[in-house]
């Protein structure tokens, strides 16, 4: 059985950066798709971006977009999350997630589809604060 | 990218049914058949309950279900048992190859 092992807690200051991980246990990264899922306090479940190794892609809502970026070394079975220029409304639980996905190519360019994440880390608490 | 609209709360009595519902666009809920819930303790990853509108994970509770009709999504759950109480989010493939969740509904059993 897969399990996903995030990195620690962090505690950042405003407009520095931070850099998260998780560790896929039981299994490769191929044929998944993985997201990255966060909950600030008192607020739902936000998708912050997805990659899916097979493909080499990477998508990110515009939310996001120049903001985060995720990458996969499918060397140690590891994603990797950094946010930038944080703020303290970036002060939430971040989770990685896996599940089924994949990619189309068209001339006009893929499309992707994260179906849905059957399996979710442990968890990551990022605080920001000065 | 707009969040899909859950309603906040729904409650019920222990043996009662509930329907949460789930409204998107055409570019999410409406356009595939992509909408998964999720089951959210407090303190606690979420859970997979349902995934493509009505497909239930093994080792879930078959009185779980999922439906949709144009773009809502409905989660129903049968026989309300006090381990029922958490917060549900629904969520959505996106035409912009993205996914979007729900606000999120929080159900309480009275």
């Amino acid at each position: 059985q897969v399990h996903l092992v995030q990195s620690g807690a962090e505690v950042k200051k405003p407009g520095s950066s931070v850099k998260v991980s998780c560790k896929a246990s039981g299994g490769t990264l191929n044929n998944y798709a993985f997201s990255w899922v966060r909950q600030a306090p008192g607020q739902g479940l936000e998708w912050m971006g997805g990659i899916i190794p097979i493909s080499a892609t990477e998508n990110y809502p515009q939310k996001f977009q120049g903001r985060v970026t995720i990458t996969a070394d499918e060397s140690t079975s590891t994603l990797y999350m950094e946010v930038r220029s944080l703020r303290s409304e970036d002060t939430a639980v971040y989770y990685c997630t896996r599940g089924p996905g994949g990619c189309s190519g068209y001339d006009w360019g893929n499309e992707c589809f994260y179906y849905y994440m059957d399996v979710w880390g442990t968890g990551t608490t990022v605080t920001v604060s000065s | 990218q707009s969040a899909l609209t859950q309603p906040a709360s729904v409650s019920g009595s222990p043996g009662q049914s509930i329907t949460i519902s789930c409204t998107g666009t055409s570019s999410d809920v409406g356009g595939y058949n992509y909408v998964s819930w999720y089951q959210h303790p407090p303190g606690k990853a979420p859970k997979l309950m349902i995934y493509d509108v009505n497909f239930r994970p093994s080792g879930v509770s078959n009185r779980f279900s999922g439906s949709k009709s144009g773009n809502t999504a409905s989660l129903t759950i049968s026989g309300l048992q006090a381990e029922d109480e958490a917060d549900y989010y629904c969520s959505s493939s996106t035409s912009s190859s993205t996914v979007v969740f729900g606000g999120g509904t929080k159900l309480t059993v009275l």
